[in-house]
């Protein structure tokens, strides 16, 4: 158990449709990192938020947004769906003292499996 | 652009024997490097990590070796047990402040008893 959680575990919609995914890191940790996993793409990272503010952005559609609240949880929020929105997001979570070191580990939750019919 | 490539899509190792894992990396600002193993339907769980400062490090039966001049890194698992089976994941960071990992395909790893 890495400490990260996500909800819902799994997620069934149709195309159209919005949904939120939710987060929260592993106690003390101030960086959300989330990730998508395709079939055909492996690990892609989406986004990074640090301490509330959003850090570096990666392959993120428009359609796609993030934040992370006060509590330090995070939801991603995907809307307009697609069927090849289908795959499985993953939520990270890492210490990120602020600049001591910038070699951190990310601890990855259990993931969110989306099918989008 | 894959920066970080898992050439071998699978690998099949006998109980007992030593799994090496391999993994090498086009971008010259990676400075720390990392293995993931992951079952289905579960996230990547972290085994260990490597600095760019550094050639090798071991923790129990998984040891990671880095070769930056060939930008090259291994990971061996010695012995290999049936419950290594597994995908794993070779990922790297560094440049600026931006931490994201960039994930290599993954290797499927099986250890037949």
């Amino acid at each position: 158990d890495s400490g990260v959680t996500q909800t819902p575990k799994h997620l069934i919609t149709a195309t159209g449709q919005r949904v939120t995914l939710r987060c929260s890191p592993r106690s003390g940790d101030l960086s959300v990192y989330w990730y998508q996993q395709s079939l055909d793409q492996g690990l892609q990272f989406l986004i990074q938020y640090y301490n509330g503010e959003e850090r570096a952005k990666g392959n993120i559609l428009e359609r796609f947004s993030a934040q992370q609240f006060p509590d330090l949880h995070s939801e991603l929020n995907l809307s307009s769906l697609e069927l090849g929105d289908s795959a499985l997001y993953f939520c990270a979570s890492s210490v990120d003292p602020g600049g001591r070191t910038r070699q951190e580990t990310q601890y990855f939750g259990p993931g969110t499996r989306l099918l989008v019919l | 652009d894959q920066q970080v490539k898992q050439n071998s899509p699978s690998l099949s190792v006998q109980e007992g024997r030593i799994s090496i894992l391999n993994c090498d990396y086009t971008n010259s600002m990676f400075d720390y490097f990392l293995w993931y193993k992951k079952y289905p339907a579960e996230g990547p769980t972290f085994l260990i990590s490597i600095s760019s400062i550094k050639d090798k490090n071991e923790d129990g039966r998984f040891t990671v070796f880095l070769n930056k001049s060939a930008k090259h890194l291994s990971l061996h698992i010695v012995p290999s047990q049936p419950g290594d089976s597994a995908v794993y994941f070779c990922a790297a960071s560094g440049g600026g402040s931006n931490y994201k990992l960039t994930f290599g395909k993954g290797t499927l790893l099986t250890v037949n008893p």
